[in-house]
């Protein structure tokens, strides 16, 4: 069974970092593509960027290019998110997602970022 | 950016009846268009993929169409746990963009 599972989530105040992590499982996480996504509240969601399956490659979504970077360690299955010089309207539930051939199949269950002072 | 334009808003059905609800493509995206469910407090649930196919253990009375730039959820029969929001999502094209999203409601 696929499971995508965020971490990493909390307060934290403008202009602040935070690194999220998303641990994979169920599949060969090395062969896919693997994207970021968030949702502010009541809103819809809002593709942050991906990274390549060797990581040797990322795009971003130009709101947060300079902002956030995606990592991964495909030895244990780990995909990362690092923010910095965070904004209020970055508070959102942050969620991974696997891409490949059938992108965006399988989704975490997100953790909520509040950017608050 | 390729702008996704999703109508309507939203939608009060009743059950058994049909629901359509579309997502028009600002340019050519080919078939690279899901469709997702998401309910309260859950992540969004694959539907459709390649505009037209069936994710899999998605009831069947869900369906996918395209015509043009044009795409279209159906769900046959509304079922009271089909209750929610609906988003479309291209991936053609980086940055993949959702559409607004449709609330579906029972009548």
């Amino acid at each position: 069974e696929v499971q995508l599972v965020e971490s990493g989530g909390g307060l934290v105040q403008p202009g602040g970092s935070l690194k999220l992590s998303c641990v994979a499982s169920g599949f060969t996480f090395r062969d896919y593509w693997m994207n970021w996504v968030r949702q502010a509240p009541g809103k819809t969601m809002e593709w942050i960027g991906d990274i390549k399956p060797d990581g040797s490659n990322t795009n971003y979504a130009p709101s947060v290019k300079n902002r956030f970077t995606i990592s991964r360690d495909n030895a244990k299955s780990i995909l990362y998110l690092q923010m910095s010089n965070m904004r209020s309207d970055y508070t959102a539930t942050y969620y991974c997602a696997r891409g490949g051939i059938t992108p965006f199949d399988y989704w975490g269950q997100g953790v909520m970022v509040t950017v608050s002072s | 950016d390729i702008q996704m334009t999703q109508s309507p808003a939203s939608l009060s059905a009743s059950l058994e009846e049909i629901v359509t609800i579309t997502c028009q493509a600002s340019q050519d995206i080919g078939n690279w268009l899901s469709w997702y469910q998401q309910k309260p407090g859950k992540s969004p649930q694959l539907l459709i993929y390649g505009a037209t196919s069936l994710a899999d253990g998605v009831p069947s009375r869900f369906s996918g169409s395209r015509s043009g730039t044009q795409y279209s959820l159906k769900i046959s029969r509304l079922q009271v746990e089909d209750i929610g929001i609906y988003y479309c999502l291209q991936a053609y094209s980086a940055p993949y963009t959702f559409g607004a999203g449709t609330k579906l409601e029972l009548k």
